[in-house]
């Protein structure tokens, strides 16, 4: 039960910004949105998250639509390194046991010279 | 950011052995730690909940004793996989919990690259 949808690819230049989008129609009013990657055979890498307002940390901003349903996750400066596959999570305010997260496919970025 | 580690982060093991994969916190502590599978070209998907001092819980269609889980501190979760056969391999990936809060997000391990001959 796919909570959110994204693209399945896309690409962006070195040095622009990469607006990755995420649609989570269905989300609840308790669920937050989180960003993950994953750097080819590695683990993910938290990147950020947010309820209803925009954030943004040292990584990147997200982006949430008003209404909640969609969501952006922007990398300012793409870099080589931020080759990925970046996952949108939807899941509630995590307490022990309902932390687990639900991947989907995630949309594979990938930054070209 | 917090650190996780896992051990080994490569094995190759013949069918029918067990192998043992360990999952480790080391600057934090975590009642709760999680179990992945990935395969190639595929997403994670969730095996287990591993929950300190207690049994752990597992995901539907995930054999439990095939996959022995023990969370016996804080800081360490293992992983078994019994009688390993091929389709067995893949890349399993542990994330844990902080239990007191202080973040909101998982840290996860590296992983583990699991090929049984």
């Amino acid at each position: 039960d796919a909570k959110t949808t994204q693209p399945p690819s896309m690409d962006c230049a070195e040095g622009r910004a990469a607006n990755l989008p995420c649609n989570h129609s269905t989300i609840s009013g308790n669920e937050y949105v989180y960003w993950y990657r994953q750097i080819h055979s590695q683990g993910p890498q938290y990147i950020i998250h947010g309820l209803k307002n925009n954030e943004t940390n040292e990584m990147a901003s997200l982006i949430i639509t008003e209404d909640r349903k969609s969501s952006t996750l922007i990398l300012p400066h793409a870099t080589l390194r931020d080759t990925a596959v970046y996952y949108c999570i939807v899941r509630p305010r995590p307490t022990g046991a309902n932390s687990k997260l639900t991947f989907g496919k995630g949309i594979t970025l990938s930054v070209r010279p | 950011g917090a650190v996780v580690s896992q051990h080994p982060s490569r094995v190759i093991c013949k069918s029918g052995t067990s192998v043992k994969i360990e999952c480790r916190s080391l600057d934090f502590q975590a009642t709760t730690m999680f179990w992945y599978r990935q395969f190639p070209k595929q997403s994670l998907m969730l095996m287990a909940t591993s929950n300190e001092g207690s049994k752990a819980t597992y995901e539907q269609g995930v054999e439990k004793d095939k996959f022995l889980i023990n969370h016996a501190s804080l800081t360490l979760s293992t992983l078994t996989v019994t009688s390993a056969h091929p389709e067995d391999s893949s890349f399993y990936i542990c994330s844990a919990d902080p239990w007191d809060r202080v973040f909101n997000e998982q840290f996860f391990g590296p992983g583990t690259r699991l090929t049984v001959l």
